[in-house]
């Protein structure tokens, strides 16, 4: 039961490179979640998805993008890394169904940006 | 808006006693759920537990147990005979019904001692 899954576990970019954290869940859950959790801040919502096709942003969005193709996969796209972007990446998902309350988190990237 | 507040940044305890951390939030709203989440040296986010706004009837979970005062719009987390397994930074959380935003408090590092 793999659960939610991030590739890779550490990164290290250098200022202006791009690239694409990977998260793919295997539960058939319609939630998907990315988050970034830097010290003394606890983790903070960059982008969301209720469905396949459909996203949102939330509370630090700018320099990311995400597209939901599948229920299965919530990539998420830094377009161009700069330091502010070191952090920890957390991918979560939670099913869309009545009582489904819990957030299922995969490993985290450490994303370090020189 | 909706807020979490963990006003405790590190606390220590010693092993077999019992520590409580405290959590308030903000919201408007009425339905809700609120979570504590431990986070280990491994990066592994873990439901510790988790309490619906609409039940009275604080939340337990073996060792652990939660203060639910939805008046003072409060949440603090009880762990009895602390372990050193229990050693781990701890997350408030916050989340509105049908909704998938997750907001976090800036957690809690806890350390138990032998």
């Amino acid at each position: 039961n793999a659960g939610v899954t991030q590739t890779p576990k550490f990164q290290v970019l250098k200022t202006g490179q791009s690239m694409t954290l990977q998260c793919a869940q295997d539960m058939n859950h319609e939630y998907m979640s990315w988050y970034r959790q830097d010290p003394g801040m606890g983790l903070r919502l960059i982008h969301y998805s209720v469905g396949a096709g459909i996203t949102d942003q939330g509370e630090v969005p700018n320099g990311y993008n995400v597209s939901r193709s599948t229920t299965e996969d919530f990539p998420l796209r830094l377009l161009s890394a700069a330091p502010s972007q070191t952090s920890v990446y957390f991918c979560a998902s939670r099913g869309g169904e009545e009582g489904a309350t819990e957030a299922f988190f995969g490993q985290g990237t450490r994303l370090t940006v020189v | 808006a909706q807020t979490v507040t963990q006003s405790q940044p590190e606390m220590s305890v010693q092993e077999a006693e019992t520590v409580t951390l405290s959590c308030t939030y903000d919201t408007s709203e009425n339905n809700y759920y609120l979570f504590w989440y431990k986070q280990p040296p491994s990066r592994q986010m873990i439901l510790v537990i988790r309490q619906e706004a609409y039940k009275q009837q604080n939340a337990t979970e073996n060792r652990f147990s939660v203060n639910f005062q939805k008046a003072a719009k409060s949440f603090s987390l009880k762990i009895s005979d602390s372990q050193l397994g229990d050693t781990a930074m701890y997350f408030c959380a916050f989340t509105l019904y049908n909704f998938n935003k997750f907001y976090f408090g800036s957690g809690t590092k806890l350390n138990v001692k032998p």
